[in-house]
């Protein structure tokens, strides 16, 4: 048990629609990162905020963007779906002077 | 490009015997590196990390070992246990405390044989 929570777990959407995904950290974890991990792959780091500010992106378009919240909730918004979309999303939050991030149990996204 | 690889996509151990989980990285600015395991349907969980400024860290059966020269680390579990399969993925982290990014491999799946 993490204490990371993610929902919904398991989604489904059509190509061209737009997603969020929602995460809710313990509290005092000012630091989420998102990360998608594709079938077959490690998880490749989208961005991640910090005090509800973007700290870093990946390789990642534009129309992947997130926020986070002051209660510790952040979002993973993603629009124009696209079929490659098609992935197991995973939130990560850490504490302050902390190395490991804590990971959710992921959002397992279709586009169809 | 792969900054962190993991060349062994499986492994098969006996019960009782030690694992070995093997992870390079081309990356000398990375100052942390950590294992993450991962089973069906759930997220991935911290197992063990060690900092650039070490060799080995331990934690009861789990050890990693860093040879920073070889950008080489590994992680041994001994003894291993059923319970051990899954799959493990190894990340590395450059950042200040706190707001680190990881990049990980792309895992290895362990089997452990009763």
């Amino acid at each position: 048990e993490t204490g990371v929570t993610q929902s919904p777990t398991h989604l489904i959407k059509t190509r061209g629609q737009q997603v969020t995904l929602r995460c809710s950290s313990q509290s005092g974890h000012n630091t989420v990162s998102w990360y998608q991990q594709a079938l077959g792959q490690g998880p490749q780091f989208i961005f991640q905020y910090y005090r509800e500010e973007e700290n870093g992106r990946g390789n990642f378009p534009p129309r992947f963007s997130g926020l986070q919240f002051p209660n510790y909730s952040s979002e993973l918004n993603v629009n124009a779906l696209e079929l490659d979309d098609s992935a197991l999303y995973l939130c990560a939050s850490s504490l302050p002077e902390q190395t490991e991030a804590f990971f959710g149990q992921g959002t397992r996204l279709t586009v169809v | 490009d792969q900054q962190v690889k993991q060349n062994s996509p499986s492994l098969s151990v006996q019960e009782g015997r030690i694992s070995i989980l093997n992870c390079d990285y081309t990356n000398s600015m990375f100052d942390y590196f950590l294992w993450y395991k991962k089973y069906p349907a759930e997220g991935p969980t911290f197992l063990i990390s060690i900092s650039s400024i070490k060799d080995k860290n331990e934690d009861g059966r789990f050890t990693v070992f860093l040879n920073k020269s070889a950008k080489h680390l590994s992680l041994h579990i001994v003894p291993s246990q059923p319970g051990d399969s899954a799959v493990y993925f190894c990340a590395a982290s450059v950042g200040a405390s706190g707001t680190y990014k990881y990049i990980f491999g792309t895992g290895t799946r362990l089997k452990v044989l009763a």
